[in-house]
């Protein structure tokens, strides 16, 4: 069964300051991997899916990286602002499959 | 494309009521899925649907939960006798195609038991 964690929890961080959110999952047998936005109350966002021949992915400060073989992807956002604050959930997608399973999520406040 | 709508967008409803929620996906997206998160957890996998048939639920998907999609458009989630435990977001997405795919999300319907 594939398990999704993502660490830390939670992460508080300077305006400003580089972030870096970290991803990882027990199956390696994956077809792609996403990377969501999630404001308070609010649906998901997708901010960068990865295919699992790639090996990153970019959009403007995102930066999302793939490891499959060691089973994990990090999520970059440069120069951190305020308006970066809310929850980022990585989820999995395995081969052959139509569930996507999810992180816990990472809860991030950037302080101006 | 004015993306993947649900409504209502809250309910709170009493112990026992009955409560039907609405998806809309993306138009001639032909997968549509339902995915429930409690909260501070991420979403979790209930039901998809590819066109009208519904091929795969979840055993969080218990008898008092019922999902259709009829003509392969919008779909409704029901909840029969609800109780307290089903408090969560209940998040519906949709893809395009026969294959493993991106999936778009709506906002969600936040669903309360008193």
């Amino acid at each position: 069964k594939q398990e999704v964690t993502q660490i830390p929890a939670a992460l508080s961080v300077p305006e400003g300051e580089n972030l870096v959110l970290n991803c990882s999952f027990t199956d390696s047998a994956i077809y792609n991997l996403q990377w969501f936005r999630q404001d308070p109350g609010k649906g998901l966002t997708s901010l960068l899916l990865i295919q699992s021949s790639q090996r990153e992915q970019t959009s403007g400060r995102l930066n999302a990286s793939l490891d499959k073989s060691s089973g994990r992807s990090t999520l970059y956002i440069a120069a951190s602002q305020p308006g970066d604050s809310a929850t980022y959930l990585c989820a999995v997608l395995k081969a052959a499959g139509n569930k996507l399973t999810f992180g816990g999520g990472t809860r991030v406040l950037v302080k101006p | 494309d004015t993306g993947v709508s649900q409504n209502p967008r809250h309910k709170i409803t009493k112990r026992g009521q009955n409560v039907t929620f609405r998806c809309d996906p993306i138009s001639e997206h032909n997968r549509l899925y339902w995915y429930r998160q409690t909260l501070g957890q991420g979403p979790e996998f209930l039901t998809y649907f590819q066109n009208e048939a519904q091929l795969e639920k979840s055993r969080l998907l218990s008898d008092r939960f019922s999902a259709e999609r009829p003509k392969g458009s919008f779909s409704t989630l029901e909840i029969q006798r609800t109780e307290q435990g089903d408090s969560a977001m209940y998040l519906c997405a949709s893809s395009f195609g026969w294959g493993p795919g991106e999936q778009y999300f709506g906002p969600g319907t936040r669903l309360t038991v008193t």
